[in-house]
């Protein structure tokens, strides 16, 4: 069972323009969803993340929003620059266990 | 700003030979992980530990896979017999609190190929 879907697969962005992630979880336990940012030969490094009781959090560039009762939620990347060329994985966690459940990752990629 | 390191970086070794991997978590963290990244795929949840026992295992986390806290500072993922199917990139991984919602940061990642 997938617990966490992640689209698109891959996505290529002109510089300044917008990045958007969509992430559609199962579990109505899960009250942690965070967002990694990994680039090749690295580890995941934890982005942003966010709680089920706000509906959109904002850290610089970066913004997550929250669909509770679509069990959705996504990661727009404002005026995208070549550095956030990366590979993003949302996860998920939460209820009775402490796993991370991850998506199955995008490709982003910025065209200068 | 403290970070979990992991050695080696890279380790090959042959089809049913042993290898240890090796993980110091940040220093005031209680709950340890293991994940793996088969390449271009996801990242797997494999086991994670707390006071010096499992707490949590996925079923990719069988007999032949081992973790051990031998000091006050590694962390160690074994696997016994190693398959052509255990290559992939383990990442090691530390929380505070461990509650799930507490942030797991992760090394940097050891690539293991089985040859």
């Amino acid at each position: 069972q997938q617990q966490v879907k992640q689209s698109p697969q891959s996505l290529i962005v002109q510089k300044g323009g917008i990045s958007i992630i969509n992430c559609a979880y199962e579990n109505t336990a899960f009250d942690y969803f965070p967002w990694y940012q990994q680039f090749p030969g690295k580890g995941p490094a934890l982005l942003i993340a966010i709680r089920p009781d706000v509906s959109e959090k904002k850290e610089g560039r970066f913004t997550i929003s929250f669909n509770k009762s679509a069990k959705q939620f996504s990661l727009h990347i404002m005026d995208s620059q070549p550095g956030d060329s990366a590979t993003y994985f949302c996860a998920a966690s939460g209820g009775t266990g402490n796993q991370f459940y991850f998506g199955t990752g995008t490709s982003l990629t910025v065209i200068p | 700003e403290p970070e979990v390191t992991q050695t080696p970086s890279h380790q090959v070794t042959q089809m049913g030979q042993e290898v240890i991997l090796r993980c110091v978590p940040i220093s005031n963290h209680l709950y340890f992980y293991w994940y793996r990244q088969i390449l271009g795929q996801k990242v797997e949840f494999l086991v994670s530990f707390y006071n010096n026992e499992i707490s949590e295992k996925s079923e990719i986390f069988d007999d032949q896979f081992s973790v051990e806290r031998p000091d006050g500072s590694n962390f160690t993922l074994k696997i016994r017999s190693t398959k052509l199917e255990d290559s992939a990139m383990y990442f090691c991984a530390s929380s505070g609190q461990g509650a799930g919602t507490d942030t797991q940061y992760f090394g940097p990642g050891t690539r293991l190929t089985v040859l």
